[in-house]
């Protein structure tokens, strides 16, 4: 069975600052996908930014990137240049490469982006 | 395009009640989910469809039941809800193939008094 871990229940920065939350994983499958999603107050889940597992490069999305050690397990994601919006609550989880996306979330990390 | 949609947003039952959460997708998605939110413990998996006709258990299925009725929809059932189901419940679907980006219904709230 695969666990997530957010070890960052509440995280707060000033606008336009860089910010970095943490994800760790265990499993013992070799193929598999990480994710990040965001929950702002309206309850939706947006889909930030995901990763292969196989792949050495990190996944980057405009303001939004990750650091992927895959020996450790661990799944950063940096927001550079926090705006008001990236308010919300982010949740790493994991995903299978094949079959159905039977999703591992972790606990979250509640971000706070203050002007 | 609606994407997601479940209904009804918001709920209130008293104990031993009987309800059904309905979730309908318009992406043509094979797979779909039903999941729970609960305060510091993330979203965990009650149950869920890979394709149309089958259901299989996730996480937390004790207490419920679901019904892929067609391509489209997908419904929860609490047979006798319970205060320990208070929670928030959301509907997801996506393409049965590994890494694709799952799509979130909004959430419906129920509280179990």
């Amino acid at each position: 069975a695969q666990t997530v871990t957010q070890s960052q229940p509440e995280m707060s920065v000033q606008e336009a600052e860089t910010v970095t939350l943490s994800c760790t994983y265990d499993t013992s499958e070799n193929n598999y996908y990480l994710f990040w999603y965001k929950q702002p107050p309206s309850r939706q889940m947006i889909l930030v930014i995901r990763q292969e597992a196989y792949k050495q490069q990190n996944a980057t999305e405009n303001r939004f990137s990750v650091n992927f050690q895959k020996a450790a397990k661990s799944f950063s994601l940096k927001i550079s240049d926090s705006q008001l919006g990236d308010t919300a609550m982010y949740f790493c989880a994991f995903g299978l490469s094949q079959g159905a996306q039977k999703l591992v979330f972790g606990q979250g990390t509640r971000l706070t982006i203050n002007p | 395009n609606a994407g997601v949609t479940q209904t009804p947003k918001f709920q209130v039952l008293k104990t031993g009640q009987s309800m059904t959460l309905q979730c309908a997708q318009d992406m043509n998605h094979n797979s779909m989910y039903w999941y729970r939110q609960d305060p510091g413990m993330g979203l965990r998996l009650i149950y869920y469809s890979a394709s149309e006709g089958t259901t299989d258990k996730g996480e937390v299925p004790n207490g419920y039941n679901v019904s892929r009725l067609n391509k489209r929809e997908f419904s929860l059932r609490l047979e006798s809800a319970a205060p320990s189901q208070t929670s928030v419940y959301f509907c997801a679907s996506s393409e049965m193939d590994g890494g694709t980006e799952a799509f979130f219904g909004q959430g419906t709230r129920l509280t179990v008094v």
